[in-house]
């Protein structure tokens, strides 16, 4: 039984570029979140996506956007990187039926911007 | 969301010995969970408390759930060293979907 994947593990990019990352969700959950976490803070919601739409936002810009796959797959893309969008970017999947369900989270991709 | 608060945000403790964290809100919470994350490591659910007065135990952990539904507590007894990393809390609203998470609490033990 697969846990939560996400690709890549490392990630450096410059000011202003682009940055793609990737989840799949634990087998038999529908519902992927995504944090980012800086370092020494804990985990802050981004957004949610359930049925393949953002059910949920939080406190982030547009520049910050996603995507869910019929597979439940799910992409997190930031445009116009900033310095402080360097961060520890978690994804972690559920069952959407519930609002109270555990949270099983991936490893995370280290994202850089110099 | 649920705004939590943690302290302290660092405890040091010597192997063996037992430690509390806390998790508190101002206003009341629906429910807690809280998470362990190893250094380098992502989190990891450990509890969730939805009842007043709650108390979980597992092994050598006892998670309690306030009667006012407004803070919870994380106790360890007889310390390890497999118990190093930090510990947060989280909450979410009724009806909502956005998982807001203490800033934590990091615990390194000596030997």
């Amino acid at each position: 039984d697969a846990g939560v994947t996400q690709s890549p593990t490392h990630l450096i990019k410059t000011r202003g570029q682009q940055v793609t990352l990737r989840c799949s969700p634990k087998s038999g959950h529908d519902t992927v979140s995504w944090y980012q976490q800086a370092l020494g803070q804990g985990p802050q919601f981004i957004f949610q996506y359930y049925e393949e739409e953002e059910r949920q936002r939080g406190n982030f810009p547009d520049r910050f956007s996603g995507h869910q796959f019929p597979n439940y797959s799910s992409e997190l893309n930031v445009n116009a990187l900033l310095l402080g969008d360097s961060a520890l970017y978690l994804c972690a999947s559920s069952l959407g039926k519930s609002s109270y369900n555990e949270q099983f989270f991936g490893p995370g991709t280290r994202l850089t911007v110099l | 969301g649920q705004q939590v608060m943690q302290i302290p945000q660092y405890q040091h403790v010597q192997e063996g010995e037992d430690f509390t964290t806390y998790c508190n809100s101002s206003t009341t919470l629906s429910n807690i969970q809280w998470y362990k994350q190893r250094p380098g490591g992502h989190p990891v659910f450990l509890i969730q408390l939805v009842k007043s007065g709650e108390v979980k135990k597992q092994k050598r952990l006892t998670f309690q759930f306030g009667e006012a539904k407004k803070n919870s507590s994380l106790h360890i007894t007889a310390t390890q060293t497999t118990d190093v990393g930090t510990y947060f809390c989280a909450s979410r609203p009724t009806n909502d979907y956005k998982l807001s998470f203490g800033a934590g609490t990091t615990v390194t033990v000596r030997a």
